[in-house]
């Protein structure tokens, strides 16, 4: 059972082009939305995360926008850049236990220079 | 460096054969997590500790595979009897116990069983 959809599976962005990665969950028990960047031969590292009580975060070029009631939330990289070329994965989980995280299936991003 | 580390890296075994992979999550941090990561796909749970106390296990978890942190320091993960299917990468994590805290994944074990 996929909880957490991500979407698309690839992506190629010119650079100073917005990378945009969708992800939808299915449990309202979830309220902990993370975001990981992983590089190859390493493990997944936190971007950005957010939980459903704001509707946009914002971290530097990364911004998170979250819809409660569609339960949808994406990521956009602002003014790309070769560097951010990497595998992205939302996720979820359960904010007051830190439990266990669930990942979506991840996106290949490609930065063209 | 203080960050999570796995040893080792990689592992060659043959179809049958028993393996164990180590964790040493950040030293401060009580909850340490397995997760296994096939090509192309996200981490998938497996398994995760509150101090030495094993709190969770996926229903991959199959009766192969074998999850330990005594004294709630290091973590060791055994898959016995390997099948082809186990071949992936095998990641651990660490964090704090309290909500919404950053879990710091380590660099993984890839497993290949020929």
């Amino acid at each position: 059972q996929q909880q957490v959809k991500q979407s698309p599976q690839s992506l190629i962005v010119q650079k100073g082009g917005i990378p945009i990665i969708n992800c939808a969950y299915e449990n309202t028990a979830f309220d902990y939305f993370p975001w990981y960047q992983q590089f190859p031969g390493k493990g997944p590292a936190l971007l950005i995360a957010i939980r459903p009580d704001v509707s946009e975060k914002k971290e530097g070029r990364f911004t998170i926008s979250f819809n409660k009631s569609a339960k949808q939330f994406s990521l956009h990289i602002m003014d790309s850049q070769p560097g951010d070329s990497a595998t992205y994965f939302c996720a979820a989980s359960r904010y007051s236990s830190a439990s266990k995280i669930i990942f979506g299936s991840g996106t290949r991003l490609s930065i063209r220079p | 460096d203080t960050g999570v580390s796995q040893d080792p890296r990689h592992k060659i075994t043959k179809r049958g054969q028993n393996v164990t992979f180590r964790c040493d999550p950040i030293s401060e941090h009580n909850r340490l997590y397995w997760y296994r990561q096939t090509l192309g796909q996200g981490p998938e749970f497996l398994t995760y500790f509150q101090n030495e106390a094993q709190l969770e296990k996926s229903r991959l978890l199959s009766d192969r595979f074998s999850a330990e942190r005594p004294k709630g320091s290091f973590s060791t993960l055994e898959i016995q009897r390997t099948e082809q299917g186990d071949s992936a990468m095998y990641l651990c994590a660490s964090s704090f116990s309290r909500g919404g805290t950053e879990a710091f994944f380590g660099q993984g074990t890839r497993l290949t069983v020929v």
